[in-house]
Protein backbone atom coordinates (compact mmCIF):
# COMPACT_ATOMS: atom_id res chain seq x y z
CA UNK A 1 0.00 0.00 0.00
CA UNK A 2 1.93 2.73 -1.75
CA UNK A 3 0.63 5.89 0.88
CA UNK A 4 3.00 8.69 -0.74
CA UNK A 5 3.47 8.33 -4.90
CA UNK A 6 5.97 9.91 -6.99
CA UNK A 7 4.48 8.57 -10.39
CA UNK A 8 7.59 10.69 -12.20
CA UNK A 9 10.38 8.45 -12.24
CA UNK A 10 12.55 11.42 -13.82
CA UNK A 11 12.50 14.85 -15.01
CA UNK A 12 14.91 16.74 -17.08
CA UNK A 13 15.02 20.52 -17.73
CA UNK A 14 17.40 23.01 -19.30
CA UNK A 15 19.65 25.01 -16.48
CA UNK A 16 17.48 28.25 -15.62
CA UNK A 17 13.90 27.01 -16.42
CA UNK A 18 11.68 25.77 -13.53
CA UNK A 19 11.68 22.41 -12.41
CA UNK A 20 7.97 20.55 -10.76
CA UNK A 21 8.56 17.52 -9.09
CA UNK A 22 5.02 16.37 -8.14
CA UNK A 23 3.70 14.12 -4.87
CA UNK A 24 0.40 12.12 -4.31
CA UNK A 25 -0.48 11.02 -1.18
CA UNK A 26 -3.60 8.98 -0.19
CA UNK A 27 -3.49 8.90 3.56
CA UNK A 28 -5.84 12.25 4.82
CA UNK A 29 -4.16 11.55 8.39
CA UNK A 30 -0.83 13.08 6.95
CA UNK A 31 0.03 16.71 8.80
CA UNK A 32 3.09 17.01 7.66
CA UNK A 33 5.17 17.25 4.68
CA UNK A 34 9.07 16.97 3.58
CA UNK A 35 10.67 17.34 0.49
CA UNK A 36 14.78 15.84 0.84
CA UNK A 37 17.54 15.61 -2.20
CA UNK A 38 19.87 12.60 -2.18
CA UNK A 39 22.79 11.84 -4.09
CA UNK A 40 23.75 7.91 -4.37
CA UNK A 41 25.28 6.11 -1.38
CA UNK A 42 24.86 9.46 0.58
CA UNK A 43 21.65 10.15 3.41
CA UNK A 44 18.35 12.56 2.42
CA UNK A 45 19.47 16.11 2.94
CA UNK A 46 16.88 18.25 3.74
CA UNK A 47 14.91 20.70 1.44
CA UNK A 48 11.72 22.13 2.54
CA UNK A 49 8.38 21.44 4.59
CA UNK A 50 4.90 22.60 5.07
CA UNK A 51 2.27 21.95 8.03
CA UNK A 52 -1.16 20.68 6.71
CA UNK A 53 -2.24 24.26 8.11
CA UNK A 54 -0.72 25.92 5.07
CA UNK A 55 -0.72 25.96 1.50
CA UNK A 56 2.53 27.22 0.65
CA UNK A 57 6.01 27.34 1.84
CA UNK A 58 9.28 29.39 0.11
CA UNK A 59 12.71 29.11 1.17
CA UNK A 60 15.08 30.78 -1.52
CA UNK A 61 14.53 29.20 -5.15
CA UNK A 62 12.23 26.32 -3.75
CA UNK A 63 8.55 26.48 -3.44
CA UNK A 64 6.00 23.62 -1.89
CA UNK A 65 2.70 23.72 -2.46
CA UNK A 66 -0.11 21.82 -0.58
CA UNK A 67 -3.40 20.97 -2.35
CA UNK A 68 -5.50 18.99 0.43
CA UNK A 69 -8.47 18.35 -1.14
CA UNK A 70 -6.54 16.76 -3.81
CA UNK A 71 -4.05 15.14 -1.74
CA UNK A 72 -1.34 16.79 -3.66
CA UNK A 73 2.35 18.18 -3.02
CA UNK A 74 4.31 20.07 -5.47
CA UNK A 75 8.14 21.23 -5.49
CA UNK A 76 9.16 23.77 -7.69
CA UNK A 77 12.63 25.09 -8.09
CA UNK A 78 13.17 28.19 -10.16
CA UNK A 79 15.84 28.63 -11.27
CA UNK A 80 17.25 25.48 -11.67
CA UNK A 81 20.91 24.60 -12.16
CA UNK A 82 22.80 21.94 -12.50
CA UNK A 83 23.76 21.47 -8.95
CA UNK A 84 20.41 20.40 -8.85
CA UNK A 85 20.29 17.00 -10.34
CA UNK A 86 19.45 14.89 -7.60
CA UNK A 87 16.61 12.18 -6.35
CA UNK A 88 14.06 14.17 -5.17
CA UNK A 89 12.11 12.31 -2.07
CA UNK A 90 8.75 13.77 -0.70
CA UNK A 91 7.66 12.58 2.48
CA UNK A 92 5.15 12.60 5.06
CA UNK A 93 3.94 12.24 8.96
CA UNK A 94 0.74 12.32 10.82
CA UNK A 95 0.38 12.86 14.22
CA UNK A 96 2.51 14.57 16.91
CA UNK A 97 3.79 11.02 18.60
CA UNK A 98 4.44 9.75 14.64
CA UNK A 99 6.79 12.62 13.75
CA UNK A 100 9.68 9.93 14.00
CA UNK A 101 7.91 7.93 11.35
CA UNK A 102 8.40 9.47 7.64
CA UNK A 103 6.84 7.58 4.67
CA UNK A 104 8.74 8.11 1.69
CA UNK A 105 7.74 8.12 -2.33
CA UNK A 106 9.76 6.32 -4.14
CA UNK A 107 11.81 9.05 -5.87
CA UNK A 108 12.37 11.40 -8.80
CA UNK A 109 15.31 11.56 -10.93
CA UNK A 110 15.98 15.48 -11.72
CA UNK A 111 18.28 16.16 -14.60
CA UNK A 112 19.01 19.73 -15.75
CA UNK A 113 20.96 20.32 -18.33
CA UNK A 114 23.70 23.50 -18.75
CA UNK B 1 26.52 22.17 15.30
CA UNK B 2 28.11 18.34 14.08
CA UNK B 3 25.25 16.72 12.01
CA UNK B 4 24.27 12.98 12.41
CA UNK B 5 26.94 10.13 12.23
CA UNK B 6 27.00 6.56 11.79
CA UNK B 7 28.98 4.24 11.94
CA UNK B 8 30.44 1.87 9.99
CA UNK B 9 30.36 3.73 6.60
CA UNK B 10 30.35 0.04 4.98
CA UNK B 11 30.34 -3.78 5.94
CA UNK B 12 30.52 -6.90 4.36
CA UNK B 13 28.83 -10.09 6.10
CA UNK B 14 27.77 -13.10 5.17
CA UNK B 15 24.70 -15.00 5.41
CA UNK B 16 23.25 -16.18 9.07
CA UNK B 17 25.97 -13.79 10.09
CA UNK B 18 24.94 -10.36 12.84
CA UNK B 19 25.64 -6.94 12.76
CA UNK B 20 25.40 -3.65 14.51
CA UNK B 21 25.52 -0.39 13.34
CA UNK B 22 25.47 2.91 15.47
CA UNK B 23 24.13 6.34 15.03
CA UNK B 24 24.98 9.42 16.98
CA UNK B 25 22.35 12.45 16.66
CA UNK B 26 23.05 16.20 16.27
CA UNK B 27 23.41 17.53 19.99
CA UNK B 28 20.16 17.84 21.62
CA UNK B 29 17.92 15.31 19.27
CA UNK B 30 15.91 12.69 21.67
CA UNK B 31 14.52 11.06 18.45
CA UNK B 32 16.29 8.89 15.90
CA UNK B 33 14.88 6.83 13.34
CA UNK B 34 16.46 4.20 11.65
CA UNK B 35 15.39 3.47 7.59
CA UNK B 36 16.41 0.91 5.17
CA UNK B 37 16.82 2.12 1.12
CA UNK B 38 16.86 -0.42 -1.21
CA UNK B 39 16.50 -0.21 -5.32
CA UNK B 40 12.97 -2.36 -4.59
CA UNK B 41 11.35 -0.77 -1.75
CA UNK B 42 12.77 2.57 -1.73
CA UNK B 43 13.25 3.88 1.62
CA UNK B 44 11.18 2.43 4.31
CA UNK B 45 10.70 2.92 8.27
CA UNK B 46 12.21 0.24 10.76
CA UNK B 47 11.69 2.16 13.92
CA UNK B 48 11.67 5.06 15.87
CA UNK B 49 13.78 5.94 19.33
CA UNK B 50 12.99 8.37 22.13
CA UNK B 51 14.06 8.85 25.36
CA UNK B 52 15.75 5.08 25.37
CA UNK B 53 12.23 3.60 24.24
CA UNK B 54 10.91 2.94 21.04
CA UNK B 55 8.12 4.71 20.11
CA UNK B 56 7.37 3.73 16.18
CA UNK B 57 7.80 0.41 14.51
CA UNK B 58 7.81 -0.72 10.48
CA UNK B 59 6.61 -3.52 9.29
CA UNK B 60 10.08 -5.92 9.21
CA UNK B 61 10.94 -8.96 10.80
CA UNK B 62 11.97 -9.91 14.74
CA UNK B 63 15.29 -10.23 13.34
CA UNK B 64 15.92 -6.09 12.72
CA UNK B 65 16.22 -4.42 16.34
CA UNK B 66 17.11 -1.28 17.86
CA UNK B 67 18.18 0.48 21.30
CA UNK B 68 18.67 3.54 22.44
CA UNK B 69 21.23 5.05 25.55
CA UNK B 70 21.01 7.79 27.61
CA UNK B 71 22.56 9.84 25.69
CA UNK B 72 20.63 9.45 22.82
CA UNK B 73 23.13 7.91 20.77
CA UNK B 74 21.18 4.24 19.04
CA UNK B 75 22.37 1.27 17.78
CA UNK B 76 20.21 -1.33 15.16
CA UNK B 77 20.67 -4.76 15.26
CA UNK B 78 20.41 -7.38 12.24
CA UNK B 79 20.49 -11.27 13.32
CA UNK B 80 21.16 -14.25 10.87
CA UNK B 81 21.75 -11.87 7.97
CA UNK B 82 20.13 -12.54 4.62
CA UNK B 83 20.69 -11.93 1.36
CA UNK B 84 17.93 -9.22 0.57
CA UNK B 85 19.28 -7.42 4.23
CA UNK B 86 22.23 -6.12 1.80
CA UNK B 87 20.54 -2.22 1.77
CA UNK B 88 21.61 1.23 3.00
CA UNK B 89 20.64 1.67 6.33
CA UNK B 90 19.91 5.54 7.15
CA UNK B 91 19.44 7.28 10.42
CA UNK B 92 17.99 10.41 11.40
CA UNK B 93 17.60 12.35 14.34
CA UNK B 94 15.23 14.78 15.48
CA UNK B 95 14.64 16.96 18.51
CA UNK B 96 11.18 14.95 18.96
CA UNK B 97 8.68 16.72 19.86
CA UNK B 98 5.73 18.13 17.45
CA UNK B 99 5.68 18.16 13.50
CA UNK B 100 9.24 18.37 12.52
CA UNK B 101 12.03 17.53 10.62
CA UNK B 102 14.41 14.77 10.90
CA UNK B 103 17.67 14.87 9.41
CA UNK B 104 19.37 12.08 7.84
CA UNK B 105 23.35 10.82 8.61
CA UNK B 106 25.49 9.37 5.37
CA UNK B 107 24.00 5.28 6.07
CA UNK B 108 25.97 2.07 6.13
CA UNK B 109 25.96 0.33 2.90
CA UNK B 110 25.89 -3.04 4.16
CA UNK B 111 26.08 -6.20 1.93
CA UNK B 112 25.45 -9.84 2.82
CA UNK B 113 27.12 -12.14 0.85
Amino acid sequence: DQQVKQNSPSLSVQEGRISILNCDYTNSMFDYFLWYKKYPAEGPTFLISISSIKDKNEDGRFTVFLNKSAKHLSLHIVPSQPGDSAVYFCAASHGSGNTGKLIFGQGTTLQVKP
Amino acid sequence: KAGVTQTPRYLIKTRGQQVTLSCSPISGHRSVSWYQQTPGQGLQFLFEYFSETQRNKGNFPGRFSGRQFSNSRSEMNVSTLELGDSALYLCASSVGQGLETQYFGPGTRLLVL
